[in-house]
């Protein structure tokens, strides 16, 4: 079946460190690539996709390339703020599909 | 415009009462759905609704029942409350084209059953 897999949390950077968030995705097919994060105490918002591969989705700084080659949707910022520290989950979603698979979430924490 | 609210933020029940949650949306979205987050497992896929008046099975359905008796509200029902499941329950919605494949999440609701 079609599944995500995250690295395991936590990591735990300091300000202005290199992120790499690391997410490979098994599917029959060519899914879409989501990011959400979660804050603490909130639900989770949506932080960048990708809908085909070579896509690169982008925001608030973050990146993440769709590579069909290595299954692979890494998610990346230059340099991290106290502020981007939360819970990254990595989803997909077949075409016409109700549905968002997510995997199990990867734990940032940033100190200042 | 509040987006997706979910009542109540937290509860604690005993091992067997019953409860309901609710979930409300103001975006006209059609599909709607019921997750639980458990540490270490992501989110997984409870129920959901495509439409007023339709709910069906998604991954983890046991133990829980829901309504859509109108377009913007989803109801998850607990019969029988048991510790497994406690968890947090977020609800989200998304509508049927352009940015409404976004999914949108509540803030969740804390439930402890003891």
């Amino acid at each position: 079946g079609n599944s995500v897999t995250q690295m395991e949390g936590p990591v735990t950077l300091s300000e202005e460190a290199f992120l790499t968030i690391n997410c490979t995705y098994t599917a029959t097919g060519y899914p879409s690539l989501f990011w959400y994060v979660q804050y603490p105490g909130e639900g989770l918002q949506l932080l960048l996709k990708a809908t085909k591969a070579d896509d690169k989705g982008s925001n608030k700084g973050f990146e993440a390339t769709y590579r069909k080659e290595t299954t692979s949707f890494h998610l990346e910022k230059g340099s991290v703020q106290v502020s981007d520290s939360a819970v990254y989950f990595c989803a997909l979603r077949m075409d016409s599909s109700y549905k968002l698979i997510f995997g199990s979430g990867t734990r940032l924490l940033v100190r200042p | 415009n509040a987006g997706v609210t979910q009542t109540p933020k937290f509860r604690v029940l005993k091992t067997g009462q019953s409860m309901t949650l609710l979930c409300a949306q103001d975006m006209n979205h059609e599909y709607m759905y019921w997750y639980r987050q458990d540490p270490g497992m992501g989110l997984r896929l409870i129920h959901y609704s495509v439409g007023e008046g339709t709910t069906a099975k998604g991954e983890v359905p046991d133990g829980y029942n829901v309504s859509r008796l109108k377009k913007q509200n989803f109801l998850l029902g607990l019969e029988s409350a048991a510790p497994s499941q406690t968890s947090v329950y977020f609800c989200a919605s998304r509508g049927t084209s352009g940015r409404g494949y976004e999914q949108y999440f509540g803030p969740g609701t804390r439930l402890t059953v003891t």
